[in-house]
């Protein structure tokens, strides 16, 4: 599966969206990209996925630049109980790989 | 609430003891996958089952074993445990229908998790 690279850590005021960076330089075609969020301690949390299409759904948008090479979650109005680490996960389909790889993620505070 | 349970939500127990984590995935979702995060560490992947059967091994030591049954529900068993086996335990489930491909088959929806305290 390819890297992903993304910030330690943003801040976002309350109301505001929230933008989430992320960067897979050498995603392959045939590679999505999941974002998940946890929360404290409970389990992760699907956001939304994507291949080359921007996506949305009720939680969020997903927009991936036309090289695939970096995308972006787009939380519209963050509220405080979107305060949570943020995972940018790239993979193939699971007859080629079977494992889902959360890096480190982004500490995600949205502040009041 | 991701559809997918699991029990107990506590356990804690002594050096050397074995236990046993249950978890039933989302109806209809054929593979059932294994996790373990420890105190500030990332989450690592375990092991895969699909429809019954063990599909990808990550980091599981051998003292740590899984099986699927015919219900689809999966148990992870954890024996002679030590105080690094202290974590959170999550099982996450997907759909992979036979057939199908694609990113919503793929998705794995996590359930709440096991936290398991060694003492």
């Amino acid at each position: 599966d390819a890297k992903t690279t993304q910030p330690t850590s943003m801040d976002c005021a309350e109301g505001r969206a929230a933008n989430l960076p992320c960067n897979h330089s050498t995603i392959s075609g045939n590679e999505y990209v999941y974002w998940y969020r946890q929360i404290h301690s409970q389990g992760p949390q699907y956001i939304i996925h994507g291949l080359k299409n921007n996506e949305t759904n009720e939680m969020a948008s997903l927009i991936i630049t036309e090289d695939r090479k970096s995308s972006t979650l787009i939380l519209p109005h963050a509220t405080l109980r979107d305060t949570a680490v943020y995972y940018c996960i790239v993979r193939v389909s699971w007859y080629n790989n079977n494992d889902m790889r959360f890096g480190a993620g982004t500490r995600l505070t949205v502040k009041p | 609430d991701s559809g997918v349970t699991q029990t107990p939500k506590h356990l804690i127990t002594a050096t050397g003891q074995r236990v046993t984590l249950r978890c039933s995935p989302r109806s209809g979702d054929l593979s059932v996958y294994w996790y373990q995060q420890s105190l500030d560490q990332g989450l690592q992947f375990l092991i895969q089952y699909y429809n019954g059967e063990e599909r990808a091994k990550g980091n599981i030591l051998e003292r740590f074993s899984a099986q699927q049954f015919p219900d689809l529900h999966s148990e992870l068993n954890l024996s002679s445990l030590e105080l690094g086996d202290s974590a959170l335990y999550f099982c996450a489930s997907s759909a992979n229908t036979p057939g199908l491909a694609g990113g919503s088959q793929e998705t794995q929806y996590f359930g709440p998790g096991t936290r398991l305290l060694v003492l």
